[in-house]
């Protein structure tokens, strides 16, 4: 089945530094690669969604100058959390899905941020 | 009022019971219906998926959608303790759109 590889799973970054999370499509193509955010407890709340080649669209109240997107290849796609805040510390979870396919959204296996 | 609504719980269970799920929505564009599990501190994984209203089956596992009511549902026949875990609902309008997600129901099934 679809895999998609997420890295790191868990990074510890001081205030004031930037991180960067990869996420890959290890036997598929991604045209769509979604990144979310999740709280303890909480559900999954939708950061952006990219296109290969294209510029992320963001969602309501997520600032893109913070989260900085690329998906440069049908494989890769990578969230870049820039100047990190103990606010930022979540659990982020990228999907990628495959042109054509109304159910093939594989998720990664997430990374845990903790800011200090 | 959010697209999805989903009891959190916490929901716990005996082994052996039968679980069952469920999500109320507003958005009558939503086709496609998925459910989710997650494990602590791990990413979603595909449980079961449906398309319009009907029912499917996979092995102990039944996805049931209603659309006529807006609500889906999941069960579990002979649950394991090993099904300890939080089940999400998913759905969209198709054509590649965002999932909306539901807030996930925890489950514990306890020996």
């Amino acid at each position: 089945g679809a895999v998609v590889s997420q890295h790191p799973s868990w990074v510890i970054c001081k205030s004031g530094t930037s991180v960067k999370i990869e996420c890959r499509s290890l036997d598929f193509q991604a045209t769509t690669m979604f990144w979310y955010r999740q709280f303890p407890k909480q559900s999954l709340m939708l950061m952006a969604t990219s296109n290969e080649g294209s510029k992320a669209t963001y969602e309501q109240g997520v600032e893109k100058d913070k989260f900085l997107i690329n998906h440069a290849s049908l494989t890769l796609s990578t969230l870049t959390v820039t100047s990190a805040h103990p606010e930022d510390s979540s659990f982020y979870i990228c999907s990628a899905k495959a042109g054509g396919d109304n159910y093939g959204y594989t998720f990664g296996s997430g990374t845990r941020l903790t800011v200090v | 009022q959010k697209e999805v609504e989903q009891d959190p719980g916490p929901l716990s269970v005996p082994e052996g019971a039968i679980v069952s799920l469920n999500c109320t929505y507003s958005n009558s564009a939503f086709q496609y219906f998925m459910w989710y599990r997650q494990y602590s501190r791990k990413g979603p994984e595909l449980l079961m998926y449906t398309y319009s209203s009907g029912n499917k089956e996979d092995g102990r596992f039944t996805a049931q959608v209603d659309k006529s009511s807006k609500y889906i549902s999941l069960f579990i026949r002979d649950s394991q303790p090993s099904d300890s875990a939080t089940y999400l609902c998913a759905m969209s309008p198709g054509g590649g759109n965002k999932l909306t997600f539901g807030t996930g129901t925890q489950l514990k099934v306890e020996l």
